[in-house]
């Protein structure tokens, strides 16, 4: 069976300039989660879909960006405009119920921000 | 005072050796616990649940302390296999769904 699918799996970008990360989520699943790790920082929760809907966007630092669920397959996060320090790897994952149980991760977006 | 908390790393242990992690909490209305492991410049995955009476798997045993907010990790017999870092997770209810939040990780090294 497929995991969860992101891409890019690398991005180079220069500053100013807009990004988009995408992930498919494994079939069957409800919940859809965006993380970025950094070594400062760790693994932080950005934000948190259920059912398509974006229910915790806490974690989204700030208006640059943003993020969408169109149906139950596909997602994206995007950084308009792209700093240097938004470079880290972004991990999405997916969980088949609404509370608890295990995430599964997929291989993350690597993004370098010149 | 950061949500989860772990022992700081790096851990580096000989072949065979117990190590042990700790982590701590600072909501008390935390639910779900587990222990995931991520491998260098990969995912995490999840390495096991964390139950209220503690639950053992092979090598690994993982406890749970409620009233000091405390959890822990326990490897016997390292393998070189293990070398790993290892994220302490809390899961929280809010009002209709869990906010799941990771430590910031244990590396640990097990050296021939």
């Amino acid at each position: 069976d497929a995991g969860v699918i992101q891409s890019p799996r690398h991005e180079v970008t220069e500053m100013g300039q807009e990004v988009t990360l995408r992930c498919k989520p494994i079939s069957g699943h409800n919940s859809l989660f965006w993380y970025r790790q950094t070594m400062m920082r760790g693994l932080e929760l950005l934000i948190y879909f259920n059912n398509n809907v974006p229910i915790d966007d806490s974690g989204m630092p700030e208006d640059r960006f943003s993020a969408k669920m169109p149906n139950a397959s596909f997602s994206t996060l995007k950084i308009q405009p792209s700093e240097p320090r938004d470079s880290a790897v972004y991990f999405c994952a997916s969980r088949p119920g609404t509370v608890t149980g295990e995430l599964f991760f997929g291989e993350g977006s690597r993004l370098t921000v010149l | 005072r950061k949500e989860v908390e772990q022992d700081p790393g790096p851990f580096n242990v000989p072949e065979g050796a117990t190590v042990a992690f700790n982590c701590t909490y600072s909501n008390s209305a935390s639910q779900s616990f587990f222990w995931y492991r991520q491998d260098c410049r990969k995912e995490p995955k999840l390495l096991m649940s964390v139950y209220s009476s503690g639950n053992e798997d092979g090598r690994f045993t993982a406890q749970l302390n409620r009233a000091s907010q405390y959890i822990s990790l326990l490897i016997r017999d390292s393998k070189l296999s293990d070398s790993a870092t290892y994220l302490c997770v809390v899961a929280t209810m809010k009002t209709s769904y869990d906010k799941v939040i990771f430590g910031p990780g244990t590396s640990l090294s097990v050296i021939p």
